[in-house]
């Protein structure tokens, strides 16, 4: 099985920052990567599909990008309520593996 | 709007048996994957199961093969998850979610609720 390894596991930035978050899978996947945001306590939601397709209501402040193996989140202007775990799911084909998460936390 | 609604939470003993049920509305039930995805307490997702409910088609991760079973019943938009031997290291949330596009995997657009699982002797 193809595995989606996520990095870094936590990071801590202030607010206005741009961060990024990369998922690697462990083989070619074509473009067939979605994130989502689970803010703390809440349901995950979809941010992006499609490797850099933002859904709709989804701030542009938001991006992804990448494609074959490497993939990669940004975030910029970071806002108080970006606050969360972000995670990477391969949708090529099953299983829909998830990455392992990114915490995200304001300084 | 599309809607995911779950059953209650529920407490299990080991050895256990438990039937999730997610009842759509808002769409048509028939033209959309759906997933069971579920994350225990303060870990990550984990991806279980997938459904076609057009025919009823399912793939699951391997680990979960032999006691896991995914079904659908399309007379009343819902899909069911069941897992036996239950262990303490079934003690998840587990939530169903649906694809965001027709047909095709593309990605969980749609969330249930969640339904609590606690399994503990």
């Amino acid at each position: 099985d193809i595995q989606m390894t996520q990095s870094p596991s936590s990071l801590s930035a202030s607010v206005g920052d741009r961060v990024t978050i990369t998922c690697r899978a462990s083989q070619g996947i074509g473009n067939y990567v979605v994130w989502y945001q689970q803010r703390p306590g809440q349901v995950p939601s979809l941010l992006i599909y499609s490797a850099s397709t933002l859904h709709s209501g989804v701030p542009s402040r938001f991006s992804g990008s990448g494609s074959g193996t490497d993939f990669t989140l940004a975030i910029s202007n970071l806002q108080p309520e970006d606050v969360g775990t972000y995670y990477c799911q391969k949708y090529n084909s099953a299983p829909y593996t998830f990455g392992q998460g990114t915490k995200l936390e304001i300084k | 709007q599309v809607q995911l609604v779950q059953s209650g939470s529920v407490e299990k003993m080991p050895g256990d048996s438990v039937k999730v049920s997610c009842t759509a509305s808002g769409y048509t039930f028939s033209d959309y994957h759906m997933h069971w995805v579920r994350q225990a307490p303060g870990q990550g997702l984990e991806w279980m199961a997938w459904i076609d409910p057009q025919n009823g088609d399912t793939k699951n991760a391997q680990k979960f093969q032999g006691r896991i079973t995914v079904t659908r019943d399309t007379a009343t938009s819902a899909a069911f998850l069941e897992l036996s031997s239950l262990s303490s290291d079934d003690t998840a949330m587990y939530y169903c979610t649906r694809d965001l596009a027709r047909y095709y995997a593309s990605g969980s657009g749609f969330w249930g609720q969640g339904t609590l699982v606690t399994v503990s002797s």
